[in-house]
């Protein structure tokens, strides 16, 4: 099957510090690649969506200056939280579609929870 | 992109068959339905998909009906290890990928 690895699993940091989260796919080339983040007893909320070699596309009210994704190849995309601070701190998952697939079906990474202090 | 509706919580005793419907009525022709699983701190898993009728595989089924406006996820035999929240999506071809998750279906099961 499809994998998806994110690192680190978890990451505590001082607060204005900047975190780098790393989404790979293992096993496929992933063309796009999605950002989630979800709060403790709610739903994921779509944060960005990246494309091999091109800008990701943020969703509204997401800040792109403070939530910098990176998708430089097809089986990598990194987030990395700038200046991050407490209400930051969330889970944070990613995704991707195989290249080529037409069901839209997503592979998950195992998340990575944040927290800052 | 189709919104999803589902029951945000449902309740179950271990061994029975436990039935999670899904309201999609905006619906693209194009649009797969697809079904995860989430448990706490995990990121969510693949269940199951499907675009019409019924898709069988080891875990679950899916029923869809033809207007394909709603779906079913059925989990037979449902153990503790079944409680979890559940999240239907639609999307697929032409980067209409699912993106948008709803609220999703808490699930217990009850010994």
């Amino acid at each position: 099957g499809a994998v998806v690895s994110q690192h680190p699993s978890w990451v505590i940091c001082k607060s204005g510090t900047s975190v780098k989260i790393e989404c790979r796919s293992l096993d496929f080339q992933a063309t796009t690649m999605f950002w989630y983040r979800q709060f403790p007893k709610q739903s994921l909320m779509l944060m960005a969506t990246s494309n091999e070699g091109s800008k990701a596309t943020y969703e509204q009210g997401v800040e792109k200056d403070k939530f910098l994704i990176n998708h430089a190849s097809l089986t990598l995309s990194t987030l990395t939280v700038t200046s991050a601070h407490p209400e930051d701190s969330s889970f944070y998952i990613c995704s991707a579609t195989r290249q080529g697939s037409n069901t839209g079906e997503l592979f998950f990474g195992e998340g990575s929870r944040l927290t800052v202090l | 992109l189709a919104k999803t509706t589902q029951p945000i919580s449902m309740d179950s005793y271990e061994g029975q068959e436990v039935n999670i419907t899904c309201s999609h009525n905006n619906i693209a022709t194009n649009d797969y339905i697809t079904w995860y699983q989430q448990f706490p701190s995990q990121g969510p898993r693949f269940i199951i998909q499907g675009y019409k009728t019924k898709v069988t595989n080891e875990v679950a089924s899916l029923f869809i009906p033809a207007d394909r406006k709603s779906s079913t996820l059925s989990l037979p035999r449902v153990s503790l290890s079944d409680t979890a929240v559940y999240y239907c999506l639609v999307g697929g071809f032409s980067g209409n990928t699912p993106l948008v998750f709803g609220k999703g279906t808490r699930l217990s099961v009850i010994a």
